[in-house]
C-alpha cells in the first residue's frame, strides 16, 4: 500500500462531540499532510508538518480544528465541538516533497 | 484565488473506448499540475506530474497535457479498461514553498464491460 493507515476508518459522532482521528505513517518521510475531501468536492489542504512543527496550519477552517505530530510520526487530527458541516472524508498523506505525496485511504467522519 | 474546475463531473463509456477528462484552473501561474485517481475508500494515487515549463506527460496509456497560458490540463486514457473506473483529480500547485495545492472536484469515471 501507500505506507500510511488511518483509524478509524468510519466515525460516527453526535454534534458536539469532541473527535480525534488518527494518521500513522511508516517511518522515512519527514512531511505529512491533511487534508479534507467533503463529498462531491476536491481535497482542501488543512495542514503540514515538516518533522513535529507545523510551518502552514493554513487551511484549518477553525479554531475548533488542531493537530499534533509527536517522534515524526503519528499524527492525530483533533476537532472539538463538532458540527454537521465538518462531516467529510479527512485524508493525510506522508511525503518525500509536495510533489510526491503518499496518501491513506482516509477517515470518513459523520456529525449527526 | 486559484480556482480548479473539471468537466465533466461524471462520464461513462463502454470499454475499449479513447476519453479526454479536462481540468481548468483560473490563475495560470503555476509551479506544476498533477493528476491523480480516487478509487472508493482508498486514498489518492498520482498519474502524471506536469511541470510548468512542460506541455504534456505520459505514462502507459495516460497522456497529460498542459496549456498553462489558456489555463487547462487534460488527461487522455487511451483504450479504456473497466480498471479505469474511478475518480480523477487534478492538483496545481502556485509555487514552491510550502503546501498550496488547490484540488478540482473531481471526474467520476465508469468504464463498462
Amino acid at each position: 500500500g501507500a505506507g500510511v493507515s488511518q483509524s478509524p476508518s468510519n466515525k460516527v459522532t453526535e454534534k458536539g462531540k469532541d473527535v480525534e482521528l488518527r494518521c500513522d505513517p511508516i517511518s522515512g518521510h519527514t512531511a505529512l499532510y491533511w487534508y479534507r475531501q467533503r463529498l462531491g468536492q476536491g481535497l482542501e489542504f488543512l495542514i503540514y508538518f515538516q518533522g513535529n512543527s507545523a510551518p502552514d496550519k493554513s487551511g484549518l477552517p477553525s479554531d475548533r480544528f488542531s493537530a499534533e505530530r509527536t517522534g515524526e510520526s503519528v499524527s492525530t487530527l483533533t476537532i472539538q465541538r463538532t458540527q454537521q458541516e465538518d462531516s467529510a472524508v479527512y485524508l493525510c498523506a506522508r511525503a518525500s516533497g509536495p510533489d510526491t505525496q503518499y496518501f491513506g485511504p482516509g477517515t470518513r467522519l459523520t456529525v449527526l | 484565488k486559484q480556482e480548479v474546475t473539471q468537466i465533466p463531473a461524471a462520464l461513462s463509456v463502454p470499454e475499449g473506448e479513447n476519453l479526454v477528462l479536462n481540468c481548468s484552473f483560473t490563475d495560470s501561474a503555476i509551479y506544476n499540475l498533477q493528476w491523480f485517481r480516487q478509487d472508493p475508500g482508498k486514498g489518492l494515487t498520482s498519474l502524471l506530474l506536469i511541470q510548468s515549463s512542460q506541455r504534456e506527460q505520459t505514462s502507459g496509456r495516460l497522456n497529460a497535457s498542459l496549456d498553462k497560458s489558456s489555463g487547462r490540463s487534460t488527461l487522455y486514457i487511451a483504450a479504456s479498461q473497466p480498471g479505469d473506473s474511478a475518480t480523477y483529480l487534478c492538483a496545481v500547485r502556485k509555487d514552491n514553498y510550502g503546501q498550496n495545492f488547490v484540488f478540482g472536484p473531481g471526474t467520476r469515471l465508469s468504464v463498462l464491460p
